[in-house]
């Protein structure tokens, strides 16, 4: 099985600060890595896909990058409403995999 | 408006079987694969396994195999997700989500806690 490794697993910002997570896959991928976020007792919601589409109605502050086995998600000027937890996911020969998850927590 | 709606919460106790459901609106059910995640309180997601409603077509992750069972009625476009005998190690947030283009889960249910205790 493909293994996905987030870091941080935690990160603590201010509003307006330019936020990067990285996810590491433990072999190539292509370019097959969605991101989602995730607040407190709420369902994921897909923010990013093909690892630098960005799904529809999501701000474009939020923003993907990589390919092959090593992406990131930025996030440009966060916004009160982005601290949550944000996870990778692969997919791979009908097979998905979620990273551990990176908390964004407020400075 | 396109949805998942899952069944309410449940409390059970070690043991007993369950089967928990998500169904489907605002598109056509039969054309996109269902999938099921696991969240343990505090803890990450896991993909359980997958279900194309249109061939009744199933994928189980290698940690969930044989464990529970997916399945799909087409008439009522739900999904479904059963355990035989529920362990206390059962007990999470599940949710279904819709998959897209083959890789991505674009819609999500509102999730279903399972709690089981004696």
């Amino acid at each position: 099985d493909i293994q996905m490794t987030q870091s941080p697993s935690t990160l603590s910002a201010s509003v307006g600060d330019r936020v990067t997570i990285t996810c590491r896959a433990s072999q190539s991928i292509r370019n097959w890595l969605a991101w989602y976020q995730q607040k407190p007792g709420k369902a994921p919601k897909l923010l990013i896909y093909k690892a630098s589409s960005l799904q529809s109605g999501v701000p474009s502050r939020f923003s993907g990058s990589g390919s092959g086995a090593e992406f990131t998600l930025t996030i440009t000027s966060l916004q009160p409403d982005d601290f949550a937890t944000y996870y990778c996911q692969q997919y791979n020969s009908y097979s998905w995999t979620f990273g551990q998850g990176t908390k964004v927590e407020i400075k | 408006e396109v949805q998942l709606v899952q069944s309410g919460a449940e409390v059970k106790k070690p043991g007993e079987s369950l089967k928990i459901s998500c169904k489907g609106s605002g598109y056509s059910f039969s054309n996109y694969w269902i999938g099921w995640v696991r969240q343990m309180p505090g803890k990450g997601l896991e993909w359980m396994a997958i279900i194309y409603p249109g061939e009744s077509d199933t994928r189980y992750s290698p940690s969930f195999q044989g464990q529970v069972t997916i399945s799909v009625d087409k008439s009522i476009s739900t999904a479904f997700l059963q355990w035989s005998s529920l362990k206390a190690s059962d007990t999470a947030m599940y949710y279904c989500a819709r998959q897209r283009d083959g890789s991505l889960f674009d819609i999500w249910g509102q999730g279903t806690l399972v709690t089981v205790s004696s």
